[in-house]
């Protein structure tokens, strides 16, 4: 398919446990983007790249949150000792340039559930 | 810091019916872009509509428009001839460097 993929699509931990998100961006897409979206809420923003470059991450909740792109396409999302506040759908973007008003294309996310 | 604000947790409409969704924003910057995605109930987000802040025209997709006021900080979005796959949650969101910062949506119910 053409369009971002993420893997898994549901996934459950139990509290403690480290879990690790997969993001297959749009080929060629440069910027990659991962948001977290609580229920009810709309998506924030965790961390941003272009290319392999980490360029913001400021969104990070916290230091048990990992983000990695080695070779500039996919990228995963690591969240250490997962606590029950880290459920959440987590939605990977990518954008085809750097020029910020591209539009970003979303995956289908990631519903992670912390027991 | 940016902020968007949609104040509009429910919205309902008939089918075939127009239908706004309202949404104000605050920023420094002073160019920026307002966007406007859907999310249906599978959770997927899929871009409707996009402005720039220096757009001189309001921006058109299809049945989607976006009535920009920017000296009121404000993007409406503007749907046409409602139908039952509207359904949705609609969430505006403004640039902010490379992020977007998203409103925290407004549920869309068309009824037959």
């Amino acid at each position: 398919g053409a369009g971002v993929s993420q893997s898994p699509r549901y996934k459950v931990a139990k509290r403690g446990q480290d879990v690790a998100l997969r993001c297959d961006p749009i080929s060629g897409h440069v910027s990659l983007f991962w948001y977290q979206q609580a229920l009810g809420q709309g998506p924030e923003f965790l961390t941003y790249f272009q290319n392999e470059a980490q360029l913001d991450k400021s969104g990070l909740p916290s230091d048990r949150f990992f983000a990695e792109r080695p070779e500039g396409s996919v990228s995963t999302l690591k969240i250490q000792r997962t606590q029950q506040e880290d459920s959440a759908v987590y939605l990977c973007a990518s954008r085809i340039h750097r020029v910020k008003d591209n539009e970003q294309f979303f995956g289908p996310g990631t519903r992670l559930t912390v027991l | 810091a940016q902020k968007i604000t949609q104040t509009q947790p429910g919205m309902f409409v008939q089918e075939k019916e127009a239908v706004t969704l309202d949404c104000t924003y605050d920023t420094s910057d002073p160019s920026y872009g307002l966007f406007w995605y859907k999310q249906p109930s599978s959770g997927e987000m899929i871009f409707l509509i996009y402005q720039g802040s220096y757009d001189q025209q309001n921006a058109t997709e299809g049945r989607y428009s976006l009535n920009f006021q920017k000296a009121r900080k404000s993007a409406n979005l503007v749907i046409s001839a409602s139908q039952l796959g509207d359904s949705a949650m609609y969430f505006c969101a403004v640039t902010s460097g490379s992020r977007l910062t998203f409103g925290e949506g407004t549920q869309l119910t068309v009824n037959p």
